[in-house]
């Protein structure tokens, strides 16, 4: 079945570095959804992509979706201590109904 | 703004009890799910709902059931807990939109997790 594997499982910054996540797809995807999860959070959607090499924007945070549907990332412009959190992309096959979750990728920002 | 509320944010159970974990949304959506998620795994798909009365197996749905009696409501059911059903469990809901492929695509709302300590 359909895989989603996330990279890395850790990162830790110092507030103001950047910062990226990598998300890939044992097979081709239709869209892919990205979530953010607080410490003792719920996950809460971010964006979704749905175009061969869509980028997207919110403020400092850049998705972006591969060319070939397969991958995609989330890169993080001069972190700031509210970006800790866990983020999980989740991706859906072209002839799935149901969003498949990576790991999450946890990030640790120190002031 | 969507509220998803489930039952309990804690349980403790002993090893073969019957467990039932609620969830209920406001939002009048269609489809309703439930995770659960453990360390290093992401959020596994264990039953999901695209109406009332209506229930579909997700990845791992083995020692669970489900009950949609009202479309509000999605209970999940540990007929006999184990303790590798320990874990924190996750309910979800989103809007059944549009036709054919695009009508998945509505976000996730999440509830605040129930985390199930099965001893």
């Amino acid at each position: 079945g359909q895989q989603v594997m996330q990279i890395p499982q850790y990162q830790h910054v110092q507030e103001g570095e950047d910062f990226t996540t990598y998300c890939n797809s044992s097979t081709t995807l239709s869209n892919i959804q990205w979530y953010k999860q607080r410490p003792g959070g719920h996950p809460v959607f971010l964006i979704q992509l749905v175009k061969s090499g869509e980028v997207k924007k919110q403020k400092r945070l850049t998705f972006q979706f591969g060319e070939a549907k397969k991958n995609s990332s989330l890169h993080i412009t001069a972190t700031q201590t509210t970006d800790v959190g866990t983020y999980f992309c989740a991706g859906r096959g072209n002839y799935g109904q149901n969003f498949v979750f990576g790991p999450g990728t946890r990030l640790s920002v120190l002031p | 703004d969507v509220k998803v509320t489930q039952s309990s944010r804690y349980l403790v159970k002993r090893t073969g009890e019957k467990v039932f974990l609620e969830c209920v949304q406001d939002m009048d959506h269609e489809n309703m799910f439930w995770y659960r998620q453990d360390p290093g795994l992401g959020l596994r798909l264990i039953y999901f709902s695209y109406d009332v009365k209506m229930k579909e197996k997700g990845d791992i749905p083995e020692g669970y059931s489900v009950s949609r009696e009202k479309k509000e409501r999605f209970s999940l059911i540990l007929e006999s807990a184990s303790t590798n059903q320990t874990s924190m469990y996750l309910c979800a809901s989103s809007l059944f939109s549009g036709t054919g492929a695009s009508s998945y695509n509505s976000p996730l709302h999440f509830g605040n997790g129930t985390r199930l300590t099965v001893t």
